[in-house]
């Protein structure tokens, strides 16, 4: 079982739509949580991060993670074209990176 | 700003071939680490260093290398190339107190 599950899709969805990208774990030392978003043939960049558990927002994205359910999520407001990209989530215990997992990435495509 | 630089972008090798993977960050960055990404794997980490003259295995270190002369570059060494090495490799770099990676573009290897 890998340490982090996250379902590789593809997802498809009309433009405006609300997104859920999902990435579960089995680590119960994992504290700090973030989102990358990978465009094709680019590395990945660092979208949003979350310390333990509870709700972070940044415009149209939201971050959550509930530590009980070793569950976190990312939802996508009003989603785009350009939101088009393949997301990663990404964890870890301490706050370096040397002990980071990533999830295998959802690939995402918002239709116009 | 460049952020973080890595060449060639693309490489075919033959197996049993040696060849170094170049990245360099011109944001001083005292942390750098090598990635390897594989469909439905996701991001596994290679070698990393926490400042020059300072390196350390990660999650899959067999068949690679790493120095770090200085606080710029990075590179990693492919010792004697093999199939299973055929993946994306990337380069990311962080300063204390930052969250997250920044990753470079990205080498595409291909070993035949």
């Amino acid at each position: 079982q890998k340490e982090v599950e996250q379902d590789p899709g593809p997802l498809s969805v009309p433009e405006g739509a609300i997104v859920s990208l999902n990435c579960t774990y089995s680590n119960s030392a994992f504290q700090y949580f973030m989102w990358y978003r990978q465009y094709s043939r680019k590395g990945p960049e660092l979208l949003m991060y979350t310390y333990s558990s509870g709700n972070k927002e940044d415009g149209r994205f939201t971050a959550q993670v509930d530590k009980s359910s070793k569950y976190i999520s990312l939802f996508i407001r009003d989603s785009q074209p350009s939101d088009s990209a393949t997301y990663l989530c990404a964890m870890t215990a301490f706050d370096n990176n040397n002990d980071m997992r990533f999830g295998a990435g959802t690939r995402l495509t918002v239709k116009p | 700003n460049a952020g973080v630089t890595q060449t060639p972008k693309f490489q075919v090798l033959k197996t049993g071939q040696s060849m170094t993977l170049q990245c360099a960050q011109d944001m001083n960055h005292e942390y750098m680490s090598w990635y390897r990404q594989d469909p439905g794997m996701g991001l596994r980490l290679i070698h990393y260093s926490v400042g020059a003259g300072i390196t350390d295995q990660g999650e899959v270190p067999n068949g690679y290398n790493v120095s770090r002369s200085t606080t710029e570059d990075f590179p990693l060494r492919l010792l004697s190339a093999a199939p299973s090495q055929t993946s994306v490799y990337f380069c990311a770099s962080q300063t204390l107190g930052q969250y997250g990676y920044t990753f470079g573009s990205g080498t595409r290897l291909t070993v035949v």
